[in-house]
C-alpha cells in the first residue's frame, strides 16, 4: 500500500526550539507539500516543492523553512518554535503524471508549542 | 480563498443515501471538482473527481450539474465508517495548480 509517513504522531516543543518535522512518500511522486490545520480555519498550505531541491511558498510560509534534498523526502523547519505555530501539520504528495489523481496525505503530526 | 461552499453539517441515517452538495459557481472550464474527506485524526482521503460528467468508483458517485455551478457527492449506503468532514474543491489541470481547502461538510452518519 502506497504511503506518506510522518515521523512522530505526537510532538511537545518548547518555545524558541528549532522544529524538524519529517516526511517521506514511498510513491516516487515529484510533488510534496506541508499544509497546517487549525479549528475553524481548516487546512492552509504553508509551502510545496515539485521536484528536488525546489520549493514555492504556499499561503502562509511566516515562520517556517522547508528542506528537500531527495525526491522522496520534505522537511518543514520552524526555526524559533512559537505557540501560535501549535497546530496539526499535514504532509502530501502526488504525481507529476498523474495530477487528476490527487494527494496521498499522511496521517499527521500534532505538534504543541509550550 | 476557497472557490466553493458546502453546509457546515449535515445527518444520515445507517444504510441510507448521503447527498452532499457544493456550489462552485465560479468555475471555469479548466477546473475539475475533487472531493476529500478526514476521518477525524487522519489525514484527507481522495474520494472522486469529475470534470463534467457524472462519474463513480468504489467509493462513491459524482453528480455534477449541465451548467457546472455545482456537484453532489453521494454515497450510496452510508455506514458508520463515513463519518467524517467532506470537502469539495475546484482546481485546475496543470501541476502548479494547488489544492484549496475549505472548511467542508462534518456528515454524521447515526445507527
Amino acid at each position: 500500500d502506497v504511503k506518506v509517513t510522518q515521523s512522530s504522531r505526537y510532538l511537545v516543543k518548547r518555545t524558541g526550539e528549532k522544529v524538524f518535522l519529517e516526511c517521506v512518500q514511498d510513491m516516487d511522486h515529484e510533488n510534496m507539500f506541508w499544509y497546517r490545520q487549525d479549528p475553524g480555519l481548516g487546512l492552509r498550505l504553508i509551502y510545496f516543492s515539485y521536484d528536488v531541491k525546489m520549493k514555492e511558498k504556499g499561503d502562509i510560509p511566516e515562520g517556517y523553512s522547508v528542506s528537500r534534498e531527495k525526491k522522496e523526502r520534505f522537511s518543514l523547519i520552524l526555526e524559533s518554535a512559537s505557540t501560535n505555530q501549535t497546530s496539526m501539520y499535514l504532509c502530501a504528495s502526488s504525481s507529476l503524471d498523474r495530477v487528476y489523481y490527487g494527494y496521498t496525505f499522511g496521517s499527521g503530526t500534532r505538534l504543541t508549542v509550550v | 480563498d476557497a472557490k466553493t461552499t458546502q453546509p457546515p453539517s449535515m445527518d444520515c441515517a445507517e444504510g441510507r443515501a448521503a447527498n452532499l452538495p457544493c456550489n462552485h459557481s465560479t468555475i471555469s472550464g479548466n477546473e475539475y471538482v475533487y472531493w476529500y474527506r478526514q476521518i477525524h485524526s487522519q489525514g484527507p482521503q481522495y474520494i472522486i473527481h469529475g470534470l463534467k460528467n457524472n462519474e463513480t468508483n468504489e467509493m462513491a458517485s459524482l453528480i455534477i450539474t449541465e451548467d457546472r455551478k455545482s456537484s453532489t457527492l453521494i454515497l450510496p449506503h452510508a455506514t458508520l465508517r463515513d463519518t467524517a468532514v467532506y470537502y469539495c474543491i475546484v482546481r485546475g489541470l496543470y501541476n502548479t495548480d494547488k489544492l484549496i481547502f475549505g472548511t467542508g461538510t462534518r456528515l454524521q452518519v447515526f445507527p
